[in-house]
């Protein structure tokens, strides 16, 4: 059973940049486009953007300017890094696995970190 | 990007009848090269993350009751629970992957009546 565990500050500052690592466990991140979702406060669903194991990414164009995604495969882990944050970023962040290639629609979720923005 | 719409935002059910809920989406998600619609619809308890129940707008996900089903095609689509039971009261979203950014509705929330 695939598992996905996200780790990360909880509370990041204004200006600065939020960092969070997915560790996928029960299977390899190989062979699989992975992607990053953050979820607003009483809200919806957004999606950030993928990374393939190897390395090939996709972004949002809503938050291209600001998101870096990247993989280690060693580690069986990919990380989401956002920069410039501002409060509008406070939100969960999940990370999710694509059921299938370049189809993304998400069928493994970690629990999802609450980040937090705020000084 | 496109945009999908639920409706009802929220919607109380008695329990063993039936629950539907619809999504509109703002452009066609069928794609014309294997005619499969780009749609999954999604249930989200409080303090979990979102479970995929159904993708190809009518294909239910592996472990998913059947009394879940999918319907609809080009722009609206719909969840229907054939008989509603307690451990169904949920947030349920539907999305695209039609394109890039795959996108979301802003989900219905189901109560028990």
């Amino acid at each position: 059973q695939v598992q996905l565990q996200e780790s990360g500050p909880g509370l990041v500052k204004p200006s600065e940049t939020l960092s969070l690592t997915c560790t996928v466990s029960g299977g390899s991140i190989s062979n699989y486009y992975w992607s990053w979702i953050r979820q607003l406060p009483g809200k919806g669903l957004e999606w950030i953007g993928y990374i393939y194991y190897s390395g090939s990414t996709n972004y949002n164009p809503s938050l291209k300017s600001r998101v870096t995604i990247s993989v280690d495969t060693s580690k069986n882990q990919f990380s989401l890094k956002l920069s410039s944050v501002t409060a509008a970023d406070t939100a969960v962040y999940y990370c999710a696995r694509e059921k299938w290639e370049l189809l993304p629609f998400f069928d493994y979720w970690g629990q999802g970190a609450l980040v937090t923005v705020s000084s | 990007d496109i945009v999908m719409t639920q409706s009802p935002d929220s919607l109380a059910v008695s329990l063993g009848e039936r629950a539907t809920i619809n999504c509109k989406s703002s452009q066609s998600v069928l794609h014309s090269s294997n005619n499969k619609n780009y749609f999954a619809w999604y249930q989200q308890k409080p303090g979990q993350p979102p479970n995929l129940l159904i993708y190809w707008a009518s294909t239910r996900e592996s472990g998913v009751p059947d009394r879940f089903s999918g319907s609809g095609s080009g722009t609206d689509f719909t969840l229907t629970i054939s008989s509603l039971q307690a451990e169904d009261v949920a947030v349920y979203y539907c999305q695209q992957y039609y394109s890039t950014p795959p996108t979301f509705g802003q989900g219905t929330k189901l109560e028990i009546k």
